[in-house]
């Protein structure tokens, strides 16, 4: 089977902007999890997705969302985009509960 | 909170060395999972255990899970320079796949 895919790879963005990253799970996966990793905080769970709604959410504000379609890929966007929002954005995806999570390759992302 | 916190933060043995890596975590769990990071790049997982195991093997991996301590090890056996990595345990509650990790245990295996 073909492994989490995520695009882009790499971004760079100016502050105040909003971005959409993108995450297509493995086939039969019908969970998605996102996470950021910044040197500073580490990794961080942002939310869940399950059957195109949002199961679990992290501790994040508003600018932070995201969505899951009906073939279980999964976006995140994140709107008025400041500094502090440079990091990797890493997706997982895995079967409902209580199962393996395996994760992309991530997003890298600059904010300017 | 659930997170796992890794013990030691960093970690630099010799090559065929053992590496031996700690998580404590603070409620009960459903499963702890260990993931592998190289710099800058996504995570890899490699073992996950589940609340009623106590050891697991994978090769040259070894992990172990004491439910009443709330902690679990990595061994690594017979360690190679490829293994140099951040590794991360996350253990997951009953609440859905809602990984919560540490800082992770930096590895380096000098050749």
């Amino acid at each position: 089977k073909a492994g989490v895919t995520q695009t882009p790879r790499y971004l760079i963005k100016t502050r105040g902007q909003q971005v959409t990253l993108s995450c297509s799970p493995i086939s039969g996966h019908r969970s998605v999890s996102w996470y950021q990793q910044t040197p500073g905080q580490g990794l961080q769970f942002l939310f869940e997705y399950f059957s195109e709604t949002q199961r679990n959410k992290g501790n994040f504000p508003g600018r932070f969302s995201g969505r899951q379609f009906s073939n279980s890929r999964s976006e995140m966007n994140v709107s008025t985009l400041e500094l502090g929002d440079s990091a990797l954005y890493l997706c997982a995806s895995s079967l409902p509960t209580g199962e393996t999570q395996y994760f992309g390759p991530g997003t890298r992302l600059l904010v300017l | 909170s659930q997170q796992g916190e890794e013990d030691p933060q960093a970690l630099s043995i010799q090559e065929g060395e053992n590496a031996t890596m700690n998580c404590s975590y603070k409620t009960s769990i459903n499963n702890l999972q260990w993931y592998r990071q190289n710099s800058g790049r996504g995570l890899v997982h490699l073992i996950l255990i589940r609340s009623n195991e106590r050891e697991k093997h994978s090769g040259r991996l070894r992990v172990t899970l004491d439910t009443s301590k709330k902690s679990s090890s990595l061994l690594i056996t017979a360690s190679r320079a490829a293994d140099t990595a951040s590794y991360f345990c996350a253990p997951e509650n009953n609440a859905g796949n809602m990984l919560t990790f540490g800082g992770g245990t930096r590895l380096m295996v000098k050749p």
